[in-house]
């Protein structure tokens, strides 16, 4: 079965400081790769995708994220954090299993960002 | 261009009551996914129609049934109301016809107290 893992259940990181939220994936094929942000008492925000091509995908909130093949992960990057982004991030992978169209998400990383 | 909007935005029943809750997709898009979100499960997918046709549909009891109308209105009905039900509901829509490969617009969710 497919599976999508966010390690890290809670990251603090201090303002100005670079950030990596991880993801990992289990999947035969290339998987469509997203990464959405929920903030307290909202839906989910898309913050980026990846279907195919570089590697390297730019998002909202001057957020980037890394689809690395052969590690089976998208990690998601920010080289400065505000406030503003503390939330909570999920990593959401698509894919076809067994002829079926799936979206899983992970349980999602909250972030905390401290003065 | 208006977002997903959901209606309502809180909730509060009773054991062994029924619910109905709304959403209504951005104008164009013809994809609706429905999830349940609790602390301690994450985000479940619960099901996914497109042109009023279910999709695709997620390991929950019928209980839990939706629908979605000529205009892409979707709505989504919980049967005989469990404590377990008590989450926030999240309705999703895309541009495309599936949500594994398409970005989903959510909407602020409808929190469900069942006491």
């Amino acid at each position: 079965a497919q599976s999508v893992t966010q390690p890290d259940i809670h990251i603090t990181v201090s303002e100005g400081a670079s950030l990596e939220l991880r993801c990992n994936y289990s999947y035969g094929a290339t998987p469509y790769l997203f990464w959405y942000v929920q903030s307290p008492g909202q839906g989910l925000q898309l913050l980026l995708k990846y279907f195919s091509g570089d590697t390297l995908v730019q998002g909202i909130k001057g957020f980037e994220a890394e689809f690395k093949r052969s590690q089976s992960s998208f990690n998601l990057r920010k080289p400065s954090v505000h406030w503003s982004d503390a939330a909570e991030y999920f990593c959401a992978v698509g894919a076809l299993q067994g002829g079926n169209e799936k979206l899983t998400f992970g349980t999602g990383t909250r972030l905390t960002i401290i003065p | 261009k208006a977002g997903v909007t959901q209606t309502p935005r809180y909730l509060i029943k009773t054991r062994g009551q029924q619910v109905t809750l709304s959403c209504s997709p951005i104008s164009g898009h013809r994809s609706v996914s429905w999830y349940q979100q609790t602390p301690g499960q994450g985000l479940q997918f619960l099901f996914e129609y497109f042109s009023e046709t279910q999709r695709n549909k997620g390991n929950f009891p019928g209980r839990f049934s939706g629908r979605q109308f000529s205009n892409s209105r979707s709505e989504m009905n919980v049967s005989t109301l469990e404590l377990g039900d008590s989450a926030l509901y999240l309705c999703a829509s895309s541009a495309g016809q599936s949500s594994y490969n398409s970005p989903l617009h959510f909407g602020n969710g409808t929190r469900l107290t069942v006491t």
